[in-house]
């Protein structure tokens, strides 16, 4: 399986506060991506990147940021998390190739009251 | 804009039937094309790939899947299921060929599997 470790599992907190979620990757891999799954949704992407420093926004990046300062790190925010941001986050990687799959890490659990 | 539809939100299958998943997707040029599996609680897992050659491909778990252009469509099949199988199963296009290597998922589409 692929060096993906996404921290933390779960997470609840209220509404209006900062939250960051950390992705952590042994590959090298230089695509690093966020997703969110929603029930009858499937997964949307809030954003990406394709090396240390370079991001670029999703289908659904409002009210989210990102940051990679690292190759093997890449990091979520919340600004000020609402409730439509409870979701199930998905962090993956790629080598980027055209036709490379993805490899997901387990996914984080937020709920936000 | 590229696009992913799974027309199923959801389906239910017999243990040992055959299984047929629809994956209709909407791009100008030759697509790169996926199949994922998630397992309750887990992250996604790679079945297969499609991005040039023999349009039947094969994949883990006894999966394939036929690309048709005519019909714009990535079918994904089992000839016999196992109550295994039962979980969410996502087709994706993707990357490269979206923009920015980005993979575009469609909704899913759920399996049960009834003894």
């Amino acid at each position: 399986d692929a060096g993906i470790t996404q921290s933390p599992r779960h997470k609840v907190t209220e509404t209006g506060t900062p939250v960051t979620l950390r992705c952590h990757q042994t590959e090298n891999h230089r695509y690093m991506y966020w997703y969110r799954q929603d029930p009858g949704h499937g997964l949307r992407l809030i954003h990406y990147s394709y090396g240390v420093k370079d991001t670029d926004k999703g289908e659904v990046s409002d009210g989210y940021s990102v940051s990679r300062s690292k190759t093997e790190d890449f990091l979520l925010t919340l600004e000020s998390a609402t409730s439509s941001q409870t979701s199930v986050y998905f962090c993956a990687i790629s080598s980027g190739t055209e036709n490379e799959k993805l490899f997901f890490g387990s996914g984080t659990q937020l709920s936000v009251l | 804009a590229q696009s992913v539809t799974q027309p199923d939100i959801h389906i239910t299958v017999s243990e040992g039937a055959s299984l047929e998943l629809r994956c209709n997707y909407s791009y100008g040029a030759t697509p790169y094309l996926f199949w994922y599996v998630q397992s309750p609680g887990q992250g996604l897992q790679l079945l297969l790939k499609y991005f040039s050659g023999d349009t039947l491909v094969q994949g883990i778990k006894g999966f394939e899947a036929e690309f048709k252009r005519s019909q714009s469509s990535f079918n994904l099949r089992k000839p016999s299921v196992h109550w295994s199988d039962a979980a969410e199963y996502f087709c994706a296009v993707g990357p490269g060929n979206t923009g920015g290597f980005k993979t575009i998922f469609g909704a899913g589409t759920r399996l049960f599997v009834k003894a």
